[in-house]
């Protein structure tokens, strides 16, 4: 099993341009997350998705949009990049089967780095 | 605000001593209690969790425990192994609530020979 893969891996934009980031599991997970890395910041969570067809946002979705239109895979997008979205992307996923399933492990990727130039 | 709080950025420890992580938290919603390890380059991993309604969880080399009354828990390695160098964090969600799953800044462990 792949687990959770993060493509691409390494990105340089300029500012303004917009990409998409694809995380795909094989896991059939239900719920999937985006969080960006920075440097003594943490993770940060960008937003998440329950299942098929939902997002939701998380602690810094500004400039972001996602979509879940198979649930296998999550989009990352940025319409427009700024040199604030510098930062290594991490997606993660996780099953849950129901409120008794105990935490909510997440299994994440190896990252995407991101430049905006 | 930031609701998972690591305020020590490293921390060093001699090979076969105990390393104790700490992390506080100020939701009294949270219900349940992650810790991940990071290496560089590589995505984090999934190392120990405790529900709300323990004090205390058991995994080989790793202990977790919680204080809900300090809102306050710590991870503890014994012994200390070179291989457990790598940035930790802590994590916490209110499954009862959200999916969210939030987490501190990280602390740097680093195992001394």
């Amino acid at each position: 099993n792949a687990g959770v893969t993060q493509t691409p891996k390494f990105r340089v934009l300029k500012t303004g341009q917009s990409m998409t980031l694809l995380c795909a599991q094989d896991m059939n997970h239900e719920y999937m997350y985006w969080y960006r890395q920075d440097p003594g910041m943490g993770l940060r969570l960008i937003h998440y998705s329950v299942g098929e067809g939902t997002t939701a946002k998380g602690e810094v979705p500004d400039g972001y949009n996602v979509s879940r239109l198979k649930k296998q895979n999550f989009l990352l997008g940025l319409e427009s990049a700024a040199p604030s979205q510098t930062s290594v992307y991490f997606c993660a996923s996780s099953s849950r089967t129901g409120r008794s399933s105990g935490a909510n492990v997440l299994t994440f990727g190896a990252g995407s780095r991101l430049t905006v130039l | 605000d930031q609701q998972v709080k690591q305020n020590s950025p490293s921390l060093s420890v001699q090979e076969g001593r105990i390393s104790i992580l700490n992390c506080d938290y100020t939701n009294s919603m949270f219900d349940y209690f992650l810790w991940y390890k990071k290496y560089p380059a590589e995505g984090p991993t999934f190392l120990i969790s405790i529900s709300s309604i323990k004090d205390k969880n058991e995994d080989g080399r790793f202990t977790v425990f919680l204080n809900k009354s300090a809102k306050h828990l710590s991870l503890h390695i014994v012994p200390s192994q070179p291989g457990d160098s790598a940035v930790y964090f802590c994590a916490a969600s209110n499954e009862n609530r959200d999916d969210k799953i939030i987490f501190g800044k990280g602390t740097r462990l680093h195992i001394l020979p």
